[in-house]
């Protein structure tokens, strides 16, 4: 089975700090990607990669960063973090070329900004 | 801008019954439409899809059907049971994104015994 491990369940920090959210898939997959879920508003694109040191912008780019140094680790990454920023941060991955785009998600982060 | 989208955000069914989840797309030029279960805690999970040029799909336990004249989407869930329980997301794939996913904002589906 795919696993996408995130590093951290659970991270407060506080407004103005710089934030780095880890996300590690094992099963060599080219795409990842990073969603935001806030209650009533689903799940948001922030960023995704389809290549090593490849990135994209999804919807909500604004505020954040990403890194994609090695094919298997996608790192998020909050400039200076904002109260707005609390939400649930889910990685996943999917496999290039492939019929149906299929991503497999993390358990996510609970991020909190004070 | 397109979106996905769901008409409802809770169902409450009876263990036994039928649940329906439906779901409202804009975008016609959408090759794939996948339906996602999330428990508590947990990541989505990839449950069914349905290819734009079909109109239903069977899985076990769930159907999916695509009505392209209305832009809607449906996930039928037969003899719903307690572990049903989740937010089911509706999402749509941008053929020109590649496989990134639109998602829609989500069903809260509680089974009570």
């Amino acid at each position: 089975d795919v696993k996408v491990t995130q590093s951290s369940r659970y991270l407060v920090k506080r407004t103005g700090e710089k934030v780095f959210l880890e996300c590690v898939q094992d099963m060599d997959h080219e795409n990842m990607f990073w969603y935001r879920q806030d209650p009533g508003l689903g799940l948001r694109l922030i960023y995704f990669s389809y290549d090593v040191k490849m990135k994209e912008k999804g919807d909500i780019p604004e505020g954040y960063s990403v890194s994609r140094e090695k094919k298997e680790r996608f790192s998020l990454i909050l400039e200076s973090a904002s109260t707005n920023q609390t939400s649930m941060y889910l990685c996943a991955s999917s496999l290039d070329g492939g019929t149906v785009p299929k991503l497999f998600f993390g358990s996510g982060t609970q991020l909190s900004v004070l | 801008g397109e979106s996905v989208g769901l008409h409802l955000p809770t169902l409450s069914v009876q263990e036994g019954d039928n649940s329906i989840i439906n779901c409202a797309y804009s975008n016609s030029a959408s090759d794939y439409f996948i339906w996602y279960k999330q428990e508590s805690g947990k990541g989505p999970q990839f449950i069914i899809d349905i290819r734009s040029n079909m109109d239903k799909r069977q899985g076990q336990r769930v159907t999916v059907l695509l009505n392209k004249t209305v832009k809607h989407l449906s996930l039928q869930i037969a003899a719903t049971q307690p572990g049903d329980s989740a937010v089911y997301f509706c999402a749509e794939n941008m053929h020109q994104a590649g496989t990134a996913l639109i998602f829609g904002k989500g069903t809260t589906l509680s089974v009570s015994s």
